[in-house]
């Protein structure tokens, strides 16, 4: 199956710090990725949609100049969290979508946990 | 945004034993996929769907693509300890790009 790679897979910082997260395609490329949000024993929460070359799509209540997000190429997207405070501690998943005709696979990365101080 | 009912929750089950778990929605799916997800990790695909009534096996694991367009469930036969983590599905219509996900269930294999 595709490959999706993430960076850092964890990261401490110091409240009020930006945290940038990388999120690659290894080997297809991607208009379209997501950001996801996972809190402990629950399912994926998704962020927002981010679209190659133009401007990404936020789910209801995701701040967006809270959590920036770049999708500069069609194998990269970047989440930045912005002046990090404890809250924003969790783990942050990206996904890619993958086409093979008609038919449209979503491939994870392996995850990056924040941890902010 | 919308979340597809899973069930079970959870499951404890011996190990050698199968194991089904299913998920519904009350809109209609063009593709269903089924992840598994060990601690720590992303979700891994196990199976990807994109017909009605399709059945699709991988290994141990076979998953169908319910006849209605609102349902899949998902199968594992003859559980190992390695099968241990939690289960996902996530369905696609055909309106938008996004995948919505199941609340999804915990499996532990009792050796």
């Amino acid at each position: 199956g595709a490959v999706v790679s993430q960076h850092p897979s964890r990261v401490i910082c110091k409240s009020g710090t930006s945290v940038k997260i990388e999120c690659r395609s290894l080997d297809f490329q991607a208009t379209t990725m997501f950001w996801y949000r996972q809190f402990p024993k629950q399912s994926l929460m998704l962020m927002a949609t981010s679209n190659e070359g133009s401007k990404a799509t936020y789910e209801q209540g995701v701040e967006k100049d809270k959590f920036l997000i770049n999708h500069a190429s069609l194998t990269l997207s970047t989440l930045t969290v912005t002046s990090a405070h404890p809250e924003d501690s969790s783990f942050y998943i990206c996904s890619a979508l993958s086409f093979s005709g008609s038919k449209e696979t979503q491939y994870f990365g392996p995850g990056t946990r924040l941890l902010v101080l | 945004g919308q979340q597809l009912n899973q069930s079970p929750q959870s499951m404890f089950i011996q190990e050698g034993e199968d194991v089904s778990m299913n998920c519904t929605s009350s809109s209609i799916f063009n593709t269903w996929l089924w992840y598994k997800q060990d601690p720590g990790e992303g979700p891994v695909l196990l199976i990807a769907l994109y017909k009605a009534g399709e059945l699709t096996s991988n290994g141990r694991l076979t998953a169908q693509f319910g006849i209605t367009r609102k349902d899949s469930f998902l199968n594992i036969s003859a559980s190992i300890p390695s099968d241990v983590g939690i289960y996902f599905c996530a369905g696609r219509s055909n309106t938008g790009n996004q995948f919505y996900f199941g609340t999804g269930t915990s499996l532990t294999v009792i050796p």
